[in-house]
């Protein structure tokens, strides 16, 4: 079946120090969004990706979306203990509107 | 308003019980969505409602009964669940279905089966 698989699934890092977490897809993807969860908490919407190559920027956080739309990445500039909480990407495959959900990467930083 | 509103926050229920989770929200959409989601692991897909007639069913047992009174509400009716069906549930809404729609998540309520 479909499935999408996340690298990293745990990071801890110093904070000021950057992270970056990659999703892929088996199949080619529609449009991509990710999520931020944080612990005790329930997701929430960060951004969302449609064109193949696309970056899209939001203050310390970079997404990119693959050329061939099979794979993106978070990239969180000096990170911050705010910054804590599990990253989830959610790809959507063409003909469909069901979004399908990430492993996930736990990001944890040190202070 | 852009919150998701789900009611109750905690349920214990035995396997013999009925019960009802609540969803609602106030935002025009006219999608909305169950996921489930255990510890440490994704949200899981289970149902998707479409202005207000059911769009998908992920194969999800029929003691987990969906419900969609009107476009602000969703109801998960829950009937001789097992232990392992113990998790987080979580409702979203969006716009539409289709591309290019942020989902706003509710807080979930945290269901424990005895």
């Amino acid at each position: 079946g479909q499935q999408v698989m996340q690298i990293p699934q745990y990071q801890h890092v110093q904070e000021g120090e950057d992270f970056t977490t990659y999703c892929n897809s088996s199949t080619t993807l529609s449009n991509i969004q990710w999520y931020k969860q944080r612990p005790g908490g329930h997701p929430v919407f960060l951004i969302q990706l449609v064109k193949s190559g696309e970056v899209k920027k939001q203050k310390r956080l970079t997404f990119q979306f693959g050329e061939a739309k099979k794979n993106s990445s978070l990239h969180i500039t000096a990170t911050q203990t705010t910054d804590v909480g599990t990253y989830f990407c959610a790809g959507a495959w063409i003909g469909t509107y069901k979004y399908i959900f990430g492993t996930g990467t736990r990001l944890k930083v040190l202070a | 308003d852009t919150e998701v509103t789900q009611t109750p926050k905690h349920l214990v229920m035995g396997m013999t019980n009925k019960k009802s989770l609540k969803c609602e929200q106030h935002m025009g959409h006219r999608a909305m969505y169950w996921y489930k989601q255990k510890a440490k692991k994704p949200p899981e897909l289970m149902f998707v409602y479409s202005y207000e007639k059911l769009s998908i069913n992920e194969s999800v047992p029929s003691r987990f009964s969906p419900e969609c009174p009107n476009s602000s509400l969703l109801n998960l009716h829950l009937h001789a669940l097992q232990p392992e069906d113990s998790a987080l549930y979580l409702c979203a809404s969006s716009q539409v279905t289709g591309e290019n729609t942020e989902a706003f998540f509710g807080q979930g309520t945290r269901l424990t089966v005895v």
